[in-house]
């Protein structure tokens, strides 16, 4: 069964704008991942942050984190057009032995 | 560095038909793991294999069985396709106790009528 749960399915800004995805899941984790897919692309690693982690920044990507609502959010900020993709999260449940559980997916469009 | 490969990337098999994917990966990682995608479903856990020597069921194993030839090489076969298995196939690698990010190959497409 899908772990992750992601809203919105699907997200459309305009370039300059803040992107902003949520990511909620059902067990304990180690830690959380995001990746990005382009269309007809394999998955790109992100970001991730531990369960013992609040927040973390990579360049425009800020992750948040809340294991007491077993909640995450991923804020693109200043989206370019690139940024177009679907971006997924992926739990690493505690015990799991590096095992990922993937989320549904947001599909982002950003227009010129 | 190609990073993790996958052959081939498109392929077309009738019911009843049997394939083999090749999956190999030269970043020397110690885990290999099989991915299905399909619309709406996110990627789901097929089969993965945490060292050289030992596989695991994943979430969806039924219809599927794989092999760890060596460190760089992981295949999935198909031994009896259905259009069930119609889905687009990734394999990714990462370290079994060093950071846990998953490095995906391209996929392979693939079609049972």
């Amino acid at each position: 069964s899908q772990q992750g749960e992601e809203d919105p399915q699907a997200l459309s800004i305009q370039e300059g704008e803040n992107a902003t995805m949520n990511c909620s899941y059902k067990t304990s984790i180690n830690n959380l991942q995001w990746y990005r897919q382009n269309s007809g692309r394999g998955l790109v690693h992100l970001i991730l942050i531990r369960s013992n982690e609040r927040e973390k920044h990579s360049g425009r990507l800020r992750v948040t984190l809340d294991t007491s609502k077993k909640s995450s959010s991923l804020l693109i900020t200043a989206s370019r057009a690139a940024d177009t993709a679907s971006y997924f999260c992926a739990t690493d449940e505690s015990g799991g032995g590096n095992k990922l559980t993937f989320g549904t997916g947001t599909q982002l469009k950003v227009e010129l | 560095n190609a990073g993790v490969t996958q052959t081939p990337k498109f392929q077309v098999l009738k019911t009843g038909q049997s394939m083999t994917l090749q999956c190999a990966q030269d970043m020397n990682h110690n885990s290999m793991y099989w991915y299905r995608q399909d619309p709406g479903m996110g990627l789901r856990l097929i089969y993965y294999s945490a060292s050289e020597g030992t596989t695991d069921k994943g979430e969806v194993p039924n219809g599927y069985n794989v092999s760890r030839l060596n460190k760089r090489e992981f295949s999935l076969r198909l031994e009896s396709a259905a259009p069930s298995q119609t889905s687009v196939y990734f394999c990714a690698s990462s370290e079994y106790l060093g950071p846990p990010e998953q490095y995906f190959g391209p996929g392979t497409r693939l079609t049972v009528t």
